[in-house]
């Protein structure tokens, strides 16, 4: 069975670009979360999508955000890159759609220069 | 929202010894206490959780306790191996319903390091 896969696993992007970054779930898992793993912060939540709907969102500025497609892939779109960007961006996904479910991904790991 | 503490941030253990990692959390509606291991270069790998109707649960040499009433939990790792240097992080979250909104919020991370 396939784990969560994320794609792509590095990416360097100038300041001022947008980057899209693609989740794809454990089959059958209807969740996906997204989180953002920084040195000093650790990880922090992004936002949650459940049956194509953000049902759940943190508290980062509206240059983050993401979609969810009918066959459960998901995308989160960082527009206007700041340095301060850089960090592992990492998904889960959950078959109840709950936190207690989560598998994670490998994550992607983004680099603004 | 959640608000979880983690100590300490660097751990440096001799083989063989015992490693406890302890967290604190803000909201006393949280009721699931997860642990992550991650290790250089690789995603979050869940090593045991705890909800709130517990006290302790063990798992082999991994063990995590619970004190509600003081909001903290800690995780014990009895008999180190190199083999457990990670970074291992906290979580805590009020765990909701299926159509319920769910995250978790995380502590900082420790890094352990086990001397052969």
């Amino acid at each position: 069975k396939a784990g969560v896969t994320q794609t792509p696993r590095y990416l360097i992007k100038t300041r001022g670009q947008q980057v899209t970054l693609s989740c794809s779930p454990i089959s059958g898992h209807r969740s996906v979360s997204w989180y953002q793993q920084t040195p000093g912060q650790g990880l922090q939540f992004l936002f949650e999508y459940f049956s194509e709907t953000q049902r759940n969102k943190g508290n980062f500025p509206g240059r983050f955000s993401g979609r969810q497609f009918s066959n459960s892939r998901s995308e989160m779109n960082v527009s206007t890159l700041e340095l301060g960007d850089s960090a592992l961006y990492l998904c889960a996904s959950s078959f109840l759609g709950t936190a207690d479910g989560y598998t994670f991904g490998s994550g992607t790991r983004l680099t603004v220069v | 929202g959640e608000n979880v503490e983690q100590h300490p941030s660097t751990l440096s253990v001799q083989e063989g010894d015992s490693a406890v990692i302890k967290c604190t959390y803000s909201d006393s509606a949280s009721n699931y206490f997860p642990w992550y291991k991650q290790e250089l270069g690789k995603r979050p790998q869940l090593i045991i959780d705890i909800r709130s109707n517990v006290g302790e649960k063990k798992d082999q040499r991994i063990a995590v306790t619970l004190n509600k009433t003081a909001k903290h939990f800690s995780l014990h790792i009895t008999e180190t191996q190199p083999e457990d240097s990670a970074v291992y992080f906290c979580a805590a979250t009020p765990l909701k319903s299926q159509t319920g909104a769910n995250n978790l919020f995380f502590g900082t991370g420790t890094r352990l390091t086990v001397i052969p």
